[in-house]
């Protein structure tokens, strides 16, 4: 069965750092594309970053460009996201995700992590 | 920036009614890069449509989706109890790379 655990979540001061990891089975993690995506308390999904099996190609929402960093250690079969001045707009549910190759599909998604950006 | 606009946003029915969503793209989509998803209240999305109009691995064939440049259309014939959640559409192309409409709440 293919599954995703999201974890690393929590309450940040704004200004502040937090590491998210996705910790993925089921499946030659390698050999696909991954996502994070996230949904701010009440509202919609807003897509934040895409990375390719090999890390060769990377991209992030303008809303988080230059503040968050999207890297994948296929040895551990992991995905990370690493954010930095991290803004009250950031909270969210965050969702990890496996790229569907050739059309578009995000399928599975992991449970998600709370990020809470507050002092 | 392909903004995605889905109607209704809120959509009032019974089981065993037929649904229709809608959702309307600002420029062209091509179809392999239109998805559909289900969310239900707790629960992280779960794929329903890609390419705009296959059906995901266990969805059952009361769901369907049609629709090509800029307007599409995620069908459920028959509501069941279970079907009743939140509904967004999801497009690839432009900047930024992927956008989701605002959703659908499909409630009893």
């Amino acid at each position: 069965e293919v599954q995703l655990v999201e974890s690393g979540g929590g309450l940040v001061q704004p200004g502040g750092s937090l590491r998210l990891s996705c910790a993925a089975s089921g499946f030659t993690f390698s050999t696909y594309s991954m996502h994070w995506v996230r949904q701010a308390p009440g509202k919609g999904l807003e897509w934040v970053s895409y990375i390719s099996s090999s890390s060769s190609t990377i991209y992030y929402a303008d809303s988080v460009k230059g503040r968050f960093t999207i890297f994948r250690d296929n040895a551990k079969n992991s995905l990370y996201l690493h954010m930095n001045s991290l803004r009250a707009e950031d909270t969210a549910v965050y969702y990890c995700a496996k790229d569907r190759p050739s059309v578009l599909g995000f399928d599975p998604w992991g449970q998600g992590t709370l990020v809470t950006v507050s002092s | 920036e392909i903004v995605l606009t889905q109607s209704p946003g809120t959509l009032s029915l019974s089981p065993g009614e037929r649904a229709t969503l809608s959702c309307r793209a600002s420029q062209s989509v091509s179809s392999s890069f239109l998805a559909w998803y289900q969310q239900k209240p707790g629960q992280a999305p779960r794929l329903l449509m890609y390419g705009a109009s296959r059906r995901a691995t266990g969805i059952p064939d009361r769901f369907s989706g049609s629709g090509s440049g800029r307007d599409f259309t995620l069908t459920i014939s028959r509501l069941e109890p279970e079907d009743f959640a939140v509904y967004y559409c999801q497009q690839c192309g432009g900047s930024p790379l992927y956008t989701f409409g605002q959703g659908t709440k499909l409630e009893i």
